[in-house]
C-alpha cells in the first residue's frame, strides 16, 4: 500500500519560496503510470489543484499557478517536491501530496503539511 | 469563488437518503464524465468516495452513488450514517483550467 508523506517548513516569509517534499514509501516513484500532485486547502476552504509530475518527467500546473511553481522528482530518494516562488499571505494553506486512481482522481493522499506565510 | 456551486450544507437523520449537489458549466461538468467526490473528516486528507461520475474504488460502500444531468452532479448517500457526517468535495475535468473543485458541502447526521 502506497503511503505518502510532505516535509518541509511551516512558516515561510513573503516574497521567499515556499518548498515542500513529498516521500513516496511502499512503491516505486517510476514505477506504472501515475500522477504525482500537490494540492491545497486554504484554511475553512475548498481544495485547489496545484500541478502534477507524471511518471515519464512530464509536469502540469494549474494556470492561476503556473508562472510561480515547479514541480521535480527525485527517483533516487523516491520523492516529488513542490516550488513555489513569490509567496504571500493568500498563499498560506495545507498542502497536501497525492498520487491518482487514474488521471486527476486521488485515492493516495499524504496527511498534509500547513505552511504558513508570515513575516 | 469555486469553479463548481455546492450546498454549503446538508442534513439528514440516520437511515435517509440525501443528495449534495454540484453544479458547473458547459466547459466542465456538462462535457465531460470526470467527476470526482471527496469525503473529508476534520484535520484528516481527502478521501476518494466516487470517480468518473458513478464509479466507487474498492473499500467505499455501496451506500455512496453519482451521477451526473447536464451542468450538475451530484452525490447520494442513503442509509445515513453517523460516520457519514463530514465535509464532501466535488471536482471536474476542465477545459479552462485543467480540474476545478467545489466549494464544499458540510453534511451533518442530526
Amino acid at each position: 500500500q502506497v503511503q505518502l508523506q510532505e516535509s518541509g517548513p511551516g512558516l515561510v516569509k513573503p516574497s521567499q519560496t515556499l518548498s515542500l517534499t513529498c516521500t513516496v514509501s511502499g512503491g516505486s516513484i517510476n514505477s506504472g503510470d501515475y500522477y504525482w500532485s500537490w494540492i491545497r486547502q486554504h484554511p475553512g476552504k475548498g481544495l485547489e489543484w496545484i500541478g502534477y509530475i507524471y511518471s515519464s518527467g512530464t509536469t502540469y500546473y494549474n494556470p492561476s499557478l503556473k508562472s510561480r511553481v515547479t514541480i521535480s522528482v527525485d527517483t533516487s530518494k523516491n520523492q516529488f517536491s513542490l516550488n513555489l516562488n513569490s509567496v504571500t499571505a493568500a498563499d498560506t494553506a495545507m498542502y497536501y501530496c497525492a498520487r491518482d486512481l487514474s488521471p486527476m482522481v486521488w485515492n493516495h493522499w499524504g496527511q498534509g503539511t500547513l505552511v504558513t506565510v508570515s513575516s | 469563488q469555486s469553479a463548481l456551486t455546492q450546498p454549503a450544507s446538508v442534513s439528514g437523520s440516520p437511515g435517509q437518503s440525501i443528495t449534495i449537489s454540484c453544479t458547473g458549466t458547459s466547459s466542465d461538468i456538462r462535457v465531460y464524465n470526470y467527476v470526482s467526490w471527496y469525503q473529508q473528516h476534520p484535520g484528516k486528507a481527502p478521501k476518494l468516495m466516487i470517480y468518473e461520475v458513478n464509479n466507487r474504488p474498492s473499500g467505499v460502500p455501496d451506500r455512496f452513488s453519482g451521477s451526473k444531468s447536464g451542468n450538475t452532479a451530484s452525490l447520494t448517500i442513503s442509509g445515513l450514517q453517523a460516520e457519514d457526517e463530514a465535509d464532501y468535495y466535488c471536482s471536474s475535468y476542465s477545459s479552462s483550467s485543467i480540474l476545478v473543485f467545489g466549494g464544499g458541502t458540510k453534511l451533518t447526521v442530526l
